[in-house]
């Protein structure tokens, strides 16, 4: 079974802080995405990656930075969090098929 | 940059009945056409997909056709039945496995009553 894994299921953070998001994937897949969630605007792409370093900007990057030194693992990194990034978030992985992690919802307080 | 617009946002059926949900995408270079099913508190899982060079593909009661000369493509559910209600997802990309920007629609809740 392919497996995306987050690190966290749940976190709390205050405005300000800097925030890392770890997402690691076990099949080699080239390609990683991480989208945020949010009622009624489905998966919004924030930033994607198709290889080790390399890095493009989706819909929605302001705010947000990303960070892939190994291919396995792809991290989004709030600056400094604000309450507009209350959010679910959820990483993926592709080959051709994309699989999902289980998420992670994060409150900015 | 592709953009892919999905109606309806909530669709409620009866048992038994079938159920359809129609996305736009904008890329006329977008060749894959996803489409994922995310029940409530779960990840988002692939269902059923379709390359360009494919009009329709079925796969037990559901179904993709597509309409490339009107970049459209529709996810069609037969038969549906109480499991079938989810959040579900169609998505476009362009590019083969090396590069691959996947973009989501806005999600249609299906509510499929007893």
């Amino acid at each position: 079974d392919v497996k995306v894994t987050q690190s966290s299921r749940y976190l709390v953070k205050r405005t300000g802080e800097k925030v890392f998001l770890e997402c690691v994937q076990d099949m080699d897949h080239e390609n990683m995405f991480w989208y945020r969630q949010d009622p009624g605007l489905g998966l919004r792409l924030i930033y994607f990656s198709y290889d080790v370093k390399m890095k493009e900007k989706g819909d929605i990057p302001e705010g947000y930075s990303v960070s892939r030194e190994k291919k396995e693992r792809f991290s989004l990194i709030l600056e400094s969090a604000s309450t507009n990034q209350t959010s679910m978030y959820l990483c993926a992985s592709s080959f051709q098929e994309a699989f999902f992690g289980q998420g992670t919802r994060l409150t900015v307080v | 940059g592709e953009n892919v617009e999905q109606h309806p946002s909530t669709l409620s059926v009866q048992e038994g009945d079938s159920a359809v949900i129609k996305c736009t995408y904008s890329d006329s270079a977008s060749n894959y056409f996803p489409w994922y099913k995310q029940e409530l508190g779960k990840r988002p899982q692939l269902i059923i997909d379709i390359r360009s060079n494919v009009g329709e593909k079925k796969d037990q009661r559901i179904a993709v056709t597509l309409n490339k000369t009107a970049k459209h493509f529709s996810l069609h559910i037969t038969e549906t039945q109480p499991e079938d209600s989810a959040v579900y997802f169609c998505a476009a990309s362009r590019g083969n496995t090396g590069f691959q920007k996947l973009v989501f629609g806005t999600g249609t809740r299906l509510l499929v009553s007893p």
